[in-house]
């Protein structure tokens, strides 16, 4: 498997505004997922981004709200734009890697909570 | 109805106890299912993995699928302290590069020394 560095590993915030997560991995990979995982709920995918190319974006998630970058193979960040408390929620970064067949890994985690 | 529903928990066991974490699916498509565990604060950790129907088993783990009935368990035997954490099942129709992973809600297990 990988390493999958995230920073920060939580944080406070105002409302209003803006937060960047990072996310390293110690490999190149072709696919980076970002997840949603809010109290008591499944996770969810906010967006597939790939390297070279435009994120892609899943239904309920806009690219003003949670822009992405990928500037190479081993990082990406997600930003949470104009933040409310109903942004409160751990985002997780992942990547999907071949290991006897593709798997999903996924990094620490960061636990936002917005006032 | 939800794609995938999982037991919800939370479930608290003795030490040495014998685990059955459930998750039922309504998509007879899916074809590839995963449990990942989840300590607190950290993220969800692949633990089992498997293709179509069948059992596999990983020491204390033991990963059952039965696409018939659209039911995924995970057995956990001689359950320890350090099992505890929240236990989310996902399942996908085809790999992970062009088929988008549905995970259950998770279920918090307690094991008590």
């Amino acid at each position: 498997s990988a390493v999958i560095s995230q920073k920060p590993s939580r944080d406070i915030c105002q409302r209003g505004t803006s937060l960047t997560i990072q996310c390293q991995v110690d490999s190149q990979v072709t696919m980076m997922f970002w997840y949603r995982q809010q109290p008591g709920q499944s996770l969810t995918l906010i967006a597939t981004a790939n390297q070279g190319s435009e994120a892609t974006y899943e239904s309920g998630f806009v690219i003003d709200k949670f822009p992405i970058s990928r500037p190479n193979l081993t990082f990406s960040t997600l930003t949470v734009s104009n933040m409310s408390p109903e942004d409160s929620s751990i985002y997780l970064c992942s990547v999907a890697l071949f290991v006897g067949a593709e798997k999903l890994f996924f990094g620490s985690g960061t636990q936002l909570s917005v006032l | 109805q939800k794609e995938v529903e999982q037991d919800p928990g939370p479930l608290s066991v003795p030490e040495g106890a014998i685990v059955s974490l459930n998750c039922t699916y309504s998509n007879s498509a899916f074809q590839y299912f995963m449990w990942y565990r989840q300590y607190s604060r950290k993220g969800p950790e692949l633990l089992m993995y498997t293709y179509s129907s069948g059992n596999k088993e990983d020491g204390r783990f033991t990963a059952q699928v039965d696409k018939s009935s659209k039911y995924i368990s995970l057995f956990i035997r001689d359950s320890q302290p350090s099992d505890s954490a929240t236990y989310l099942c996902a399942m996908s129709v085809g790999e992970t590069s062009g088929s988008r992973l549905t995970f259950g809600e998770g279920t918090q297990l307690t094991v008590n020394p």
